[in-house]
């Protein structure tokens, strides 16, 4: 299973930007990035996910660099709701590739009012 | 569409009983996943289902453990003997078909094996 390095957490202030990097120097062409969220007690929630082009959605925006050996997840305006641990996975795309999500320690945001 | 369900939330047992748990997807999901979290880790993947066919099993999932979907629409999770290594959250999600859908996670199940 391709693997994604993050810091193991990160402190941000409430309607500031925060940037969340992923590295994921051995993804494969056929790898899709995808960043899941997860807050106290609750399952996982879906964020985002892009191939190549960077992705914007009404939660976050995905910036992938050139070698796609990296992401990073932008939260434009932080809220005291993001404060999570985040999620940076990488799924594999061919035919017959599981589809199960290989989830690593993740990262912990500390969003500060 | 009120996501994905799970019951019970919460479930303490002594070790060695047999415990089940429910997950019911969102309706239009033919995918069905479990996975198991312990504290302070991420999720680990167990088990998924294609409608009633379980397509992949984790080496987690040992013959302790057993997954059914038997019409494609709800899931059940069973745990036979517990041991206190048990104790964990146990997740379900639900999708589409395809690796670029994402998955919907239910609340999870609590174990907590005594």
């Amino acid at each position: 299973d391709a693997k994604t390095t993050q810091p193991n957490s990160m402190e941000s202030n409430e309607e500031e930007p925060v940037h969340l990097p992923c590295n994921h120097s051995t993804i494969s062409g056929t790898d899709y990035i995808h960043w899941y969220r997860q807050l106290p007690s609750q399952g996982p929630e879906y964020v985002i996910h892009g191939l190549t082009s960077n992705v914007n959605n009404r939660m976050a925006s995905l910036a992938i660099a050139e070698d796609r050996k990296s992401s990073t997840l932008i939260l434009h305006r932080a809220t005291l709701r993001d404060a999570a641990v985040y999620y940076c996975i990488l799924r594999p795309t061919y035919q017959g590739g599981s589809e199960k999500l290989v989830f690593g320690k993740g990262m912990k945001l500390t969003v500060n009012p | 569409d009120t996501g994905v369900s799970q019951d019970p939330r919460h479930k303490i047992t002594k070790r060695g009983q047999n415990v089940t748990f429910r997950c019911d997807p969102i309706s239009e999901h033919n995918r069905l996943y479990w996975y198991r979290q312990t504290l302070g880790q991420g999720p680990e993947f167990l088990t998924y289902f294609q409608n009633e066919a379980q397509l992949e099993k984790s080496r987690l999932l040992s013959d302790r453990f057993s997954a059914e979907r038997p019409k494609g629409s709800f899931s059940t999770l069973e745990i036979q003997r517990t041991e206190q290594g048990d104790s964990a959250m146990y997740l379900c999600a639900s999708s589409l078909q395809g690796q670029a859908y994402e998955q919907y996670f239910g609340p999870g199940t609590r174990l907590t094996v005594t």
